[in-house]
């Protein structure tokens, strides 16, 4: 069966990094473009990122590019995303998602999730 | 980049009867809409997409209408399980993808 499950979140002081990952399982994740959503504490959920199923592409929400970097390795059939320059608006929970369809559409529904992973970014 | 309005805020119905969930688009994304289902603590689950096919294992209860702008989730004999908050999401035009704030379900 399909299993997404991030890893990496903690608490972070502003200004410094860290990195997510997600390691998928139950199918052929070489073949899924992947996403990053995220969801501050008791709000909704925002869209930050994309990436092809080879790597090659790449998209970000406003509010994190140039700070947020996706990419991942298919040979460990892991997602990561490194977050860089953190601010206190980006504590939120993390989730990696994947598309509904492979190959190279990036777009979808979102068919499985990940369980998430909290990160808090605070003095 | 594409606003999604779902309305109500919060919506709160008896068991057995009918909840409807409305979800509006700042410009078309033909069908190309989802719904999803999230309880506290855990993940969001994919309920609708295409505006009316529901995904796997989905309940025949949930049902999604609407195409353009304007869209609609109607549970049609709530249960208690179904209490929730329920986010549409467009894939049409993209980057970036969009939420709506969600609507809250509960049970009264």
């Amino acid at each position: 069966q399909v299993q997404l499950l991030e890893s990496g979140g903690g608490v972070v002081q502003p200004g410094r990094s860290l990195r997510l990952s997600c390691a998928a399982s139950g199918f052929s994740f070489n073949t899924y473009p992947m996403h990053w959503v995220r969801q501050a504490p008791g709000k909704g959920l925002e869209w930050v990122a994309v990436i092809s199923y080879d790597g090659s592409n790449k998209y970000y929400a406003d509010s994190v590019k140039g700070r947020l970097t996706i990419s991942r390795d298919n040979s460990k059939n892991t997602l990561y995303l490194q977050m860089n320059s953190l601010r206190a608006e980006d504590t939120a929970v993390y989730y990696c998602a994947r598309v509904s369809f492979p190959g190279d559409w990036l777009s979808g529904r979102f068919d499985y999730w990940g369980q998430g992973t909290l990160v808090t970014v605070s003095s | 980049e594409v606003v999604m309005t779902q309305s109500p805020a919060t919506l709160s119905v008896s068991p057995g009867e009918r909840a409807t969930l409305s979800c509006r688009a700042s410009q078309s994304v033909s069908s190309n809409l989802a719904w999803y289902q999230q309880k506290p603590g855990q993940a969001p689950r994919l309920l609708i997409y295409g505006a009316s096919s529901r995904a796997t294992d989905i309940p025949a209860r949930f049902s999604g209408s609407g195409s353009g702008t304007e869209f609609t989730l109607t549970i049609s004999s709530l249960q208690s399980e179904d209490s929730a908050v329920y986010y549409c999401q467009q894939y049409n035009n993209w980057p970036p993808w969009t939420f709506g704030q969600g609507t809250k379900v509960e049970i009264k």
